[in-house]
This record gives structure tokens, C-alpha cells and sequence, in this order.
């Protein structure tokens, strides 16, 4: 079975730029989650979503961090505009069920110059 | 609100020793427990997870982790340490009903030859 894919796998960007990552959840999970790390913060969630629909957007650190999840199999994290200090690594993960296993995707890692 | 705690940022250990990597967790009830492991450059693999029953739970790769109620802890255990298992390792609670994975920050395993 595929895991979760996300995409791109590595991006270079100059501030001020809009940045889209995309993800696509494992088949019939119904929980999706993007996650950051960096060095000082280590692994921070975002956002959830379960159905399809934002659950928990707390940990998105300001306006100019937006995620959808327009359909069951896709999700954006949009950065607009994007500054270095959103330099890390983003996650996505999914999960079948509430309090079951989280699979992660492989990351996708941004540097913003 | 769950928290969890990896009071040792990095632990070295020779090839073929033990390995134990502690972890402390904060909640009102049993979570659900879990590690999970992250190679340089790589995305999070799961090494194993608690949901109830047997507190020993069985991972891949040869790890273990014990499930302490008394100790809010779940420490994770290896008998002998390979030098692939250099990695950082991340202890996450999940609370029951709930859906948000905390991680803590994590230990850096180094192996000497």
C-alpha cells in the first residue's frame, strides 16, 4: 500500500514567494494532520482535519498559513507570503480512526532565502 | 492537556550495549503511547505502540518499551544497540478520544564503534 505522499520532497523559495505544499492521505484514513520541525521547536502540529473538515487549527502560527482539504485524498498547507523564519520541515500524517496509529509522510523541506 | 517528556536530549552508547530512552508523559487518564523513530534526512517511522493489555509492548527492529502507570512512563529498551539504530527517537501520547499526537523532543542516539 502506498503511505502517505507528500509533495514536493524539497523546495527552495525566496521570501515573499506563495508556497503550496500537498499531501495524499492513505486510502479511508479519515484523519489528516500537518505537522513542522525545526531544530528549536521540534515536532509542532498545525492543523487536523477529520472528514475533511478542520478540526483543530491552533497550532498554525499566523495568517499567512492556510490549509484545505478540499476531497478525502488531497490536502494543501499554502504559506503566502512566506518569510525564513518558515524554513523547516513539514509533515503530513493520517490515521483510520481516532487514537490509532499516525503514519507520516516523508516530509517536505523548505528553505526560505 | 498531554505532554510528554524526553528529559535526555542525546545518549551515546557502543554497538552492542543496551539501550534504554526514557519518556514521561502527562495526562488524566492512559494514553495511547508511542515511538517513534527518525534517520537523518528521513520522515518518521513507527517503532511501536501502546494501546492497552500487556504493558510490554514489541517493536520492529528488535525494540521494546514498558508501559509504567505508577511512573507515567514508557520507556523504550533495545538489548544490543546496532550502529543503524543511530537515529533520533520521539516518544507521542495521544490522548484516548482525542486525536492530536504530542511528541517530546526528542534523543539524539549516537553509536560508537
Amino acid at each position: 500500500d502506498a503511505g502517505v505522499i507528500q509533495s514536493p520532497r524539497h523546495e527552495v523559495t525566496e521570501m515573499g514567494q506563495e508556497v503550496t505544499l500537498r499531501c495524499k492521505p492513505i486510502s479511508g484514513h479519515n484523519s489528516l494532520f500537518w505537522y513542522r520541525q525545526t531544530m528549536m521547536r521540534g515536532l509542532e502540529l498545525l492543523i487536523y482535519f477529520n472528514n475533511n473538515v478542520p478540526i483543530d487549527d491552533s497550532g498554525m502560527p499566523e495568517d499567512r498559513f492556510s490549509a484545505k482539504m478540499p476531497n478525502a485524498s488531497f490536502s494543501t498547507l499554502k504559506i503566502q507570503p512566506s518569510e525564513p523564519r518558515d524554513s523547516a520541515v513539514y509533515f503530513c500524517a493520517s490515521t483510520p480512526t481516532v487514537g490509532n496509529t499516525i503514519y507520516f509522510g516523508e516530509g517536505s523541506w523548505l528553505t526560505v532565502v | 492537556a498531554q505532554s510528554v517528556t524526553q528529559p535526555d536530549i542525546h545518549i551515546t552508547v557502543s554497538e552492542g550495549a543496551s539501550l534504554e530512552l526514557r519518556c514521561n508523559y502527562s495526562y488524566g487518564a492512559t494514553p495511547y503511547l508511542f515511538w517513534y523513530v527518525q534517520s537523518p534526512g528521513q520522515g518518521l517511522q513507527l517503532l511501536l505502540k501502546y494501546f492497552s493489555g500487556d504493558t510490554l509492548v514489541q517493536g520492529i527492529k528488535g525494540f521494546e518499551a514498558e508501559f509504567k502507570r505508577s511512573q507515567s512512563s514508557f520507556n523504550l529498551r533495545k538489548p544490543s544497540v546496532h550502529w543503524s539504530d543511530a537515529a533520533e527517537y520521539f516518544c507521542a501520547v495521544v490522548g484516548v478520544g482525542n486525536e492530536k499526537l504530542t511528541f517530546g523532543t526528542g534523543t539524539r542516539l549516537t553509536i560508537i564503534p
